[in-house]
This record gives structure tokens, C-alpha cells and sequence, in this order.
């Protein structure tokens, strides 16, 4: 069975360019979530989606950062302008649980910004 | 306060050894936790469930203690292969829906 799909695995972009972070959930899971991680604070949630639609997206960091889940199966995430200290592994996961017992987690987009 | 502490480590034991890590959490209203497991440069994985009772999985053994707001997190007979950092996951529910919270992680590495 496919997992979560995350798009691009890796990125270096440079300062002040858009990043687009792409993700596909499990086939059939409600909620889809993402995350950030980097070594100084740990995994963060920034936003998570049921049945597509944002319920939570108080750990946004800033107006640059932009989520969006048009249909079950694709969602977005995007940096706007981008800046060195988004530089972060960023993990899609979903989940079919509502109460959240178990998360897939995709292989993450490795993102550098210089 | 962080809503889910861990002690960062590392933790560096021999093989055979047995090792514990701990977490605390800060919301009451928490409903569900976990352990997940993350191996360098991978993603995380849920390690088991944790339930008021305890439970047991293999090597694993994973305490709740609500009244403390405390989990842990015992194993048994380390492994080489058991070297990884293991996140303490809280599940809190709201009005909204739900909320899930990792720890920071406790890293540990097993030597031989």
C-alpha cells in the first residue's frame, strides 16, 4: 500500500524564492497534518486539515507560510518569501482516525534556504 | 513550559542493557499517548500506544500515570538496532477537534 507521498524530497533554493511543498495522504484518511522539524525545536505541528479543511493553524509561524487542501488526496504547502531560517525537514502525515490514535508520516522535503 | 517534555539525552548504554525515558505533559485534558520512534534522517513511526493499565510489547513496556501527567517508556535487552530517538506523543481533544504534541525526543544509542 502507498504511504504518504511527499514532494520534493530534497530543496535548496535561495532567499526570497517561493517554495512549494507537495503531499498526497492514505488513500481514505480524514486528516492530514504537517510538521516541522529542525534540531533546535523538535517537531512542531504547523496546521492540520479534516475532511479538508484547516482546523488548527496556530503553529503557522508567519504570514509567508500558506496551506491548502483543495480535495482528499492533495495538499500544499508554501513559503512565501522563503528565508535561511525555514531551512527545516517538513513532514505531511494523515491519519483516519479523528481522535488521532495513529499517524503515517510521509519521508519528509528536506528543505534549505541560502 | 513545553506542552511535552523529554529529556533530550543521548542516552549511551551497552547492548543488554535496559534503559528507561521518561516524559511529562502539561495539559490534563490529554486523551491519548504514545511512543513513535525516529531513525536518523528518516521519519517518525508509532512505536506502540501507551493505556492506563500499562502495556507490554515484547522488549517494550510503556507506563501512564495521570495523576502525575508522567509516561514512560522501559527497554528491556537493548539492541543495536534500538538505537534511535523516541517521541513522546500526547494526544489533546477541544471544541475543534484534536490536537497531537510531540516531545522533543530522547535520543539513545546502543553500543556494542
Amino acid at each position: 500500500d502507498a504511504g504518504v507521498i511527499q514532494s520534493p524530497r530534497h530543496e535548496v533554493t535561495e532567499m526570497g524564492q517561493e517554495v512549494t511543498l507537495r503531499c498526497k495522504p492514505i488513500s481514505g484518511h480524514n486528516s492530514l497534518f504537517w510538521y516541522r522539524q529542525t534540531m533546535m525545536r523538535g517537531l512542531e505541528l504547523l496546521i492540520y486539515f479534516n475532511n479538508n479543511v484547516p482546523i488548527d493553524d496556530s503553529g503557522m509561524p508567519e504570514d509567508r507560510f500558506s496551506a491548502k487542501m483543495p480535495n482528499a488526496s492533495f495538499s500544499t504547502l508554501k513559503i512565501q518569501p522563503s528565508e535561511p531560517r525555514d531551512s527545516a525537514v517538513y513532514f505531511c502525515a494523515s491519519t483516519p482516525d479523528p481522535v488521532g490514535n495513529t499517524i503515517y508520516f510521509g519521508e519528509g522535503s528536506w528543505l534549505t534556504v541560502v | 513550559r513545553k506542552e511535552v517534555e523529554q529529556d533530550p539525552g543521548p542516552f549511551n548504554v551497552p547492548e543488554g542493557a535496559t534503559v528507561a525515558f521518561n516524559c511529562t505533559y502539561s495539559n490534563s485534558a490529554s486523551q491519548s499517548f504514545f511512543w513513535y520512534r525516529q531513525d536518523c534522517r528518516k521519519e517518525p513511526k508509532l512505536l506502540m500506544s501507551v493505556y492506563s493499565s500499562g502495556n507490554e510489547d515484547g522488549r517494550f513496556t510503556a507506563q501512564l500515570n495521570r495523576a502525575s501527567q508522567y509516561i514512560s517508556l522501559l527497554i528491556r535487552d537493548s539492541k543495536l538496532s534500538d538505537s534511535a530517538t523516541y517521541l513522546c506523543v500526547v494526544n489533546v481533544g477541544g471544541t475543534g477537534g484534536f490536537k497531537t504534541i510531540f516531545g522533543a525526543g530522547t535520543r539513545l544509542f546502543v553500543k556494542a
